[in-house]
């Protein structure tokens, strides 16, 4: 079974400052995407990753995935309270032809402070 | 493009006794996800359809849940007997699934209280 697994689990910044969540899995994917949940909310999809090397910002945040590592990057630039909330990663793999079977790992609690 | 609809979107029940939940998911997705959520934790995957048929399964407690995909469209989950730690956010999600698209689309989710 796949593993997913990000970093920090939790973490307090303060505005204006820069910081990186970290999604690590154990399996090779090509397919990686991060989600954001608002409390009592449901997933809402920031970043859909679809190859090595693929980036993409919206924002202050920029997503980065590189699949020799097994590895995404969330960096948050200068955050702003707004950008309080959890985070998800989630790596989709292919378990044969016809299916693919999602892995989400345990989100990133991000409080931004004034 | 209507997202996908959940109902209800509250929940709450005694131990023992039965509920259900039901999803639309958006139209001509051809796979549709049912996720447990427990408060603090990422969504842990129930059971998946593509189309009307089920394609994992292996995480849905058999005892007590049950699913269907009719016609390969809305979806209903149910659990009988509902047990404390039944007690999550059940979501909804469904994708279209092509070779370039297997982004999942989450509906609002049914917060389930089991007392």
């Amino acid at each position: 079974e796949l593993k997913v697994e990000q970093n920090p689990l939790f973490l307090s910044m303060q505005e204006g400052k820069n910081y990186t969540i970290y999604c690590n899995y154990s399996t090779t994917s090509d397919r990686l995407y991060w989600y954001r949940q608002d409390p009592g909310k449901s997933l809402e999809s920031l970043f859909v990753l679809l190859s090595n090397g693929a980036v993409k910002q919206e924002g202050r945040l920029m997503a980065s995935l590189d699949t020799k590592a097994r590895l995404s990057t969330l960096h948050i630039t200068a955050a702003v309270h707004d950008l309080s909330a959890t985070y998800f990663c989630a790596v989709d793999w292919a378990v044969n032809d016809n299916f693919n079977k999602f892995y989400f790992g345990s989100g990133t609690k991000l409080n931004v402070k004034p | 493009e209507a997202g996908v609809a959940q109902s209800p979107r509250y929940k709450i029940i005694e131990k023992r006794q039965s509920v259900a939940f039901w999803c639309n998911p958006i139209s001509g997705h051809a796979t549709l996800y049912w996720y447990q959520q427990i408060l603090g934790q990422g969504p842990k995957l129930l059971i998946q359809f593509q189309n009307n048929g089920v394609v994992d399964d292996s995480q849905l407690p058999k005892d007590r849940f049950s699913a269907e995909r009719l016609k390969g469209v809305d979806s209903t989950l149910k659990i009988q007997p509902a047990k404390l730690e039944d007690s999550a956010v059940y979501l909804c999600a469904s994708s279209l699934d092509s070779d370039r698209e297997y982004e999942q689309y989450f509906g609002p989710g049914t917060r389930l209280t089991v007392t």
